[in-house]
């Protein structure tokens, strides 16, 4: 089965640093979401994108779907201890259809 | 209280075994998800329903069954473990059209 292309798979980064972590398709999804999941949680929604090329953003966070509808991005800025964790895109195809998810982006903030 | 209530949180169980997993919510969300989780990978679907007398297979559903019993609860069945089941289960739940899934704290399943 299809699963989304995550990069990169683990970041190891300094408080105070931003960072960037993008998910890439070989087919269109007409929605693109991004999950936090903190250790013994399900993913939490942090943003949802509906339309070709639209930039969102929630507080640090910004992402964005891109206009080949075939990618999305997830920028954090100014990274805090809070922030460790893993992330995942998801896309839809339809409002019919259930989600595919890439593996993750582990976050980690060094001290 | 949580919107998505997933039950168990743990269970061991032994090859073999009929399980089953139970998701309640309270968001009144028609449409009701089971994906599972295995490490170092993303979620995949196993099934899914839109409402009580709706249920569609997803990527992942041989092994498993499902029920809908009511628009609030939707249960997974395994009805003969296996030990690569052995995974980490989460519900979810959403409103209709493109509306965002949102999920329980998920089971941690494991078969020996």
């Amino acid at each position: 089965g299809q699963q989304l292309n995550q990069s990169p798979q683990s970041m190891f980064i300094q408080e105070g640093e931003d960072v960037s972590m993008n998910c890439t398709s070989s087919s269109i999804f007409n929605t693109w979401l991004w999950y936090k999941q903190d250790p013994g949680e399900g993913p939490v929604l942090l943003i949802a994108l509906y339309k070709a090329g639209e930039l969102t953003s929630n507080g640090r966070l910004t992402a964005q779907f891109g206009i080949t509808r075939k990618d999305s991005f997830l920028n954090i800025s100014a990274s805090i201890p809070s922030d460790v964790g893993i992330y995942f895109c998801a896309g839809q195809k339809g409002g019919a259809d259930g989600l595919t998810f890439g593996k993750g982006t582990h976050l980690i903030i060094q001290p | 209280d949580a919107d998505v209530t997933q039950t168990p949180r743990n269970r061991i169980t032994k090859t073999g075994k009929r399980i089953m997993l139970e998701c309640s919510q309270t968001k009144g969300h028609d449409r009701m998800y089971w994906y599972r989780q295995d490490p170092g990978l993303g979620l995949r679907l196993i099934y899914y329903s839109f409402d009580v007398k709706d249920i569609n297979k997803g990527e992942i559903s041989d092994g498993y069954s499902v029920s809908r019993q009511a628009q609030a609860k939707f249960s997974l069945s395994l009805e003969s473990a296996i030990p690569n089941q052995t995974a980490l289960y989460f519900c979810a739940t959403s409103d209709s059209g493109y509306q965002p899934q949102h999920f329980g704290d998920g089971t941690r399943l494991s078969i020996l």
